[in-house]
C-alpha cells in the first residue's frame, strides 16, 4: 500500500484558506488520493478525491501535483466547524473490486478567531 | 454517515463475553468493511465484505468474525479471542472500488 506522510498539527485563522499537504511519493499510476475528516468521536467524512487531475467541489479543492507524489487540499474559507483531523489516503484496490484505506495519524487542523 | 446506522453507540464488554456490533445501510451498495481505531491513530481494517455471502480478512482480523447474510446488513462479532477489545469501531459501506462512507461508530468498552 502507498503510504502518505502528512504534518500532524496546523492552525488556521477563521475565514483564511486552509492548505493541508501531503506526500505520498510511492503512488502508483492507477491509485487514487482520497481526503476524509474525522471530528472528534464522529465517523470519517467523505471530502473528495483525485487521481491526477485537479478536482473542487463544494467542499475544498484538491490540487494533484504533476508527478503526483504530493497533493494540497484546499479548504477556501475555514471556519471553526472545519477543525478536525485530516486523513490524506492513497486507495488500494483490493483483489474482486473492493477498496482498502490506509488510515495514518492525519493533521489536526485547528481553526480560531 | 447518513445513510449508515451502527448501534449501539456504546457497548461494555465483560471479560470472556462475546459482544456484537450492528451496521446497518441503505445505500445499497455492495461492499462493506469494518474498521477498528485505538485513541490517537488512525484506521485499521478487520473485514470486509464485497458481495453477500462473502467476506474477507483485513488487516486485524484475529479476535473478530462477521457474517453477510443480507446486502444491508454486516455484524461484526468481537470474541473473547480478542484479547485488547477497547477502540472506536467503524463500520462502511462503498459501490465496489468507489468511495467509502463511514457511520457514526460504536466504542466498545471492557468493564
Amino acid at each position: 500500500d502507498a503510504k502518505t506522510t502528512q504534518p500532524p498539527s496546523m492552525d488556521c485563522a477563521e475565514g483564511r484558506a486552509a492548505n493541508l499537504p501531503c506526500n505520498h511519493s510511492t503512488i502508483s499510476g492507477n491509485e487514487y488520493v482520497y481526503w476524509y475528516r474525522q471530528i472528534h468521536s464522529q465517523g470519517p467524512q467523505y471530502i473528495i478525491h483525485g487521481l491526477k487531475n485537479n478536482e473542487t467541489n463544494e467542499m475544498a479543492s484538491l490540487i494533484i501535483t504533476e508527478d503526483r507524489k504530493s497533493s494540497t487540499l484546499i479548504l477556501p474559507h475555514a471556519t471553526l466547524r472545519d477543525t478536525a483531523v485530516y486523513y490524506c489516503i492513497v486507495r488500494f484496490i483490493l483483489t474482486g473490486g473492493g477498496n482498502k484505506l490506509t488510515f495514518g495519524t492525519g493533521t489536526q487542523l485547528k481553526v480560531e478567531l | 454517515d447518513g445513510g449508515i446506522t451502527q448501534s449501539p453507540k456504546y457497548l461494555f464488554r465483560k471479560e470472556g463475553q462475546n459482544v456484537t456490533l450492528s451496521c446497518e445501510q441503505n445505500l445499497n451498495h455492495d461492499a462493506m468493511y469494518w474498521y477498528r481505531q485505538d485513541p490517537g491513530q488512525g484506521l485499521r481494517l478487520i473485514y470486509y465484505s464485497q458481495i453477500v455471502n462473502d467476506f474477507q480478512k483485513g488487516d486485524i482480523a484475529e479476535g473478530y468474525s462477521v457474517s453477510r447474510e443480507k446486502k444491508e446488513s454486516f455484524p461484526l462479532t468481537v470474541t473473547s479471542a480478542q484479547k485488547n477489545p477497547t477502540a472506536f469501531y467503524l463500520c462502511a459501506a462503498g459501490r465496489g472500488g468507489e468511495t467509502q462512507y463511514f457511520g457514526p461508530g460504536t466504542r466498545l468498552l471492557v468493564l
